[in-house]
């Protein structure tokens, strides 16, 4: 079991947006701005799309957001494409004894 | 160009070791946190280890602890993960990592990965 909880699944139509959330606890998610968030298209490495809660790195789309609020961090995904399709997985530093932890994923389905 | 290349995964069996590789390019591999984080088949990501710039200080998860251990050569821009004691969970396609600027806490850069697979 994973330490932050991630939906399972999240799907939208082209244009839609959607949102995913991440809930972790005052150790992780809740206690820290070390929040971030990555992208699994199918068969490729993750690539990071957000980093201390909700920043962008250079090159990621600005239709991609993200906020936390208590233990729950989210990222929301503004007019979907088909490119989008992926799985999305949020990560927190962790107070605990391995100080890095991943939710368990999210399946990002284009409709 | 910036890149990262894993290598070293096999088969190997329950209680055998392995020795994997992560040769880097394109940027000034000494000055980066570099990253372990491994992926089982059909599984969400795991973070397994950590290692500073200099390679003084590592940090491991729990499930690791003891039996890898991370280090790197900064003469040959290549990162290392050993380990020792495998079980059949520790199979997973391990990812190298760069971290994003100065912050341990941002894989901003990965390789395609090396698959591990321990079983009889």
């Amino acid at each position: 079991q994973s330490a932050l909880t991630q939906p399972a699944s999240v799907s939208g139509s082209p244009g839609q947006s959607i949102t995913i959330s991440c809930t972790g606890t005052t150790s992780d998610v809740g206690g820290y701005k070390y929040v971030s968030w990555y992208q699994q298209q199918p068969g490729k490495a993750p690539k990071l799309m957000i980093y201390d809660v909700s920043n962008r790195p250079p090159g990621v789309s600005n239709r991609f957001s993200a906020s936390k609020s208590v233990n729950t961090a989210s990222l929301t995904i503004s007019g979907l494409q088909a490119e989008d399709e992926a799985d999305y997985y949020c990560s927190s530093y962790t107070s605990s004894s391995t100080p890095w932890v991943f939710g368990g994923g999210t399946k990002l389905t284009v409709l | 160009e910036m890149q990262v290349l894993e290598s070293g995964g096999g088969l190997v069996q329950p209680g055998g070791s392995l020795r994997l590789s992560c040769a880097a390019s394109g940027f000034s591999f000494s000055s980066y946190v570099m990253s372990w984080v491994r992926q089982a088949p059909g599984k969400g990501l795991e973070w397994v280890s950590s290692l500073s710039g200099s390679g003084a200080i590592t940090h491991y998860a729990d499930s690791v602890m003891s039996r890898f251990t991370i280090s790197r050569d900064n003469s040959k821009n290549t990162l290392y993960l050993q380990m020792n004691s495998l079980r059949a969970e520790d199979t997973a396609v391990y990812y190298c990592a760069k971290a994003l600027g100065s912050d341990w806490s941002y894989f901003g850069y990965w390789g395609q990965g090396t698959l591990v697979t321990v079983s009889s």
